[in-house]
């Protein structure tokens, strides 16, 4: 049973351009969470989403990041307008259900140059 | 608003000694709790975890933690630590339903195995 799939594993982008990550939750799971980890940080909650919804975007910045958990396909978080404060490490994670344990990704680390 | 604090930032343990981190949590009702190991680069993996029931769980690698209410305390033990084991270790809750539905993490914890 193959985990929890993210990519691509490592991007650069330039200030001003569009970053696109990707992730693929466990079989079986509908559920997924994004994390952002900033250098000597712990991980912070972004949004959680279940097939085409948003549930809880609590810890998302208002501005330039999206994200979406279409009917097909992996879910996507969209940073728009990449600024080298969003250079970090950002991770996405998996449930079967409400309140299961998430199982997590490898990660995709973003540098903005 | 919740809340994990690890109050270690880096902890160094000679190989084949015991091992003790540190995890307290900040949350009106018992969350759902939980101890994760991050190997440089790479994901996070869950090591165990505490949902109900007995509050000294097991988990994988030889790891054991002890949930104890009235400390609002969730500390990871091994009784022997491998070279292996180095690695950043993090400590979280779900208090999804309380506070967000996202886990709440701690700011890890740095584990450094001498020989």
């Amino acid at each position: 049973n193959a985990g929890v799939m993210q990519n691509p594993r490592h991007l650069v982008r330039r200030r001003g351009q569009e970053a696109r990550l990707r992730c693929s939750p466990m079989k079986g799971h509908s559920h997924v969470y994004w994390y952002r980890q900033l250098p000597e940080e712990g991980l912070k909650f972004m949004v959680y989403l279940q097939k085409e919804n948003i549930i809880d975007e609590s810890g998302m910045p208002k501005e330039r990041f999206s994200a979406e958990f279409p009917k097909e396909g992996p879910s996507i978080l969209r940073i728009q307008q990449v600024v080298r404060g969003d250079s970090a490490a950002y991770f996405c994670a998996s449930s079967p259900d409400y309140q299961e344990t998430q199982y997590f990704g490898p990660g995709t680390r973003l540098l903005v140059l | 608003a919740q809340s994990v604090t690890q109050p270690d930032i880096h902890i160094t343990v000679s190989e084949g000694a015991s091992l003790e981190l540190r995890c307290n949590y900040s949350y009106g009702a018992t969350p759902y709790l939980f101890w994760y190991v991050q190997s440089p680069g790479q994901g996070l993996q869950l090591l165990l975890k505490y949902f109900s029931g007995d509050t000294l769980v097991q988990g994988i690698k030889g790891f054991e933690a002890e949930f104890k209410r009235s400390q609002s305390s969730f500390n990871l033990r091994k009784p022997s630590v491998h070279w292996s084991d180095a690695a950043e270790y993090f400590c979280a809750v779900d208090t999804s339903g309380g506070g967000a539905d996202g886990l709440t993490f701690g700011k890890g914890t740095h584990l450094i195995i001498q020989p």
